[in-house]
C-alpha cells in the first residue's frame, strides 16, 4: 500500500519567515495530494490540495509543489503569522483507492512573535 | 449544513466494555472513513465504506466493525474495549474526487 514520510516533525519560526513542509510518497499511481491544518483539539481542515496533473498551486500565502518524477511534493507558508502555528498533515491518495487517504505522521508548526 | 456530526464528543470506559460511535453526513456523500489519532502517528484508517452497503478494511481494523447504515450513516463499533483503543476517532466523508470533510472527533478513553 502507499507509505507517505513527512519531514519535519517539529518546526519553529520566527513570524515573517517563510516555513517548508516535505512529504515523500511511495505510490506511484497517487493522484491527489490535500494538505490539512489542525489546531489543538480541533478536526482536520483542508488548506490547499494538488492533482497529479499540476506543478504548483498557490493560495495567498500557501502554495503547494508536486514532483512527480522524485514522488514528492512540498508545502510553503510565506510570511507566517502566530495563528499558523498548527500541526500540519500531508496525505496521498492512490488512482484506485476509493477517496482512501494515506496520512504523513504531521508537523507541528510554531510561529513566535 | 452541519457537514459531519459525531456523538459522542467525549467517552469513558472501562476494558472489555463495548461502544458505538457515530457519524452522519448531511452532504450526500458516497464514501465515508473512520480514522484514529495517536500522538507522532497523524491519522491511520480503520474502515471505509465507498458506497452505500459496502465496507472494507482499512491500515488498522483489528478489535473494531463497522455499519454503513444507509447513506448518511456510519457506525464504528468497539465490542470489547483494550486500553490500546484509546484515541480520538475522526469520521470523513467525501464525494468521487472531492477533498474529504472531518467531523469534529470523539475522545476515548479506556481505563
Amino acid at each position: 500500500g502507499e507509505n507517505v514520510e513527512q519531514h519535519p516533525s517539529t518546526l519553529s519560526v520566527q513570524e515573517g519567515d517563510s516555513a517548508v513542509i516535505k512529504c515523500t510518497y511511495s505510490d506511484s499511481a497517487s493522484n491527489y495530494f490535500p494538505w490539512y491544518k489542525q489546531e489543538l483539539g480541533k478536526r482536520p481542515q483542508l488548506i490547499i490540495d494538488i492533482r497529479s496533473n499540476v506543478g504548483e498551486k498557490k493560495d495567498q500565502r500557501i502554495a503547494v509543489t508536486l514532483n512527480k518524477t522524485a514522488k514528492h511534493f512540498s508545502l510553503h507558508i510565506t510570511e507566517t503569522q502566530p495563528e499558523d502555528s498548527a500541526v500540519y498533515f500531508c496525505a496521498a491518495r492512490g488512482g484506485t483507492s476509493y477517496g482512501k487517504l494515506t496520512f504523513g505522521q504531521g508537523t507541528i508548526l510554531t510561529v513566535h512573535p | 449544513n452541519a457537514g459531519v456530526t459525531q456523538t459522542p464528543k467525549f467517552q469513558v470506559l472501562k476494558t472489555g466494555q463495548s461502544m458505538t460511535l457515530q457519524c452522519a453526513q448531511d452532504m450526500n456523500h458516497n464514501s465515508m472513513y473512520w480514522y484514529r489519532q495517536d500522538p507522532g502517528m497523524g491519522l491511520r484508517l480503520i474502515y471505509y465504506s465507498a458506497s452505500e452497503g459496502t465496507t472494507d478494511k482499512g491500515e488498522v481494523p483489528n478489535g473494531y466493525n463497522v455499519s454503513r447504515l444507509n447513506k448518511r450513516e456510519f457506525s464504528l463499533r468497539l465490542e470489547s474495549a483494550a486500553p490500546s483503543q484509546t484515541s480520538v476517532y475522526f469520521c470523513a466523508s467525501t464525494q468521487g474526487n472531492q477533498p474529504q470533510h472531518f467531523g469534529d472527533g470523539t475522545r476515548l478513553s479506556i481505563l
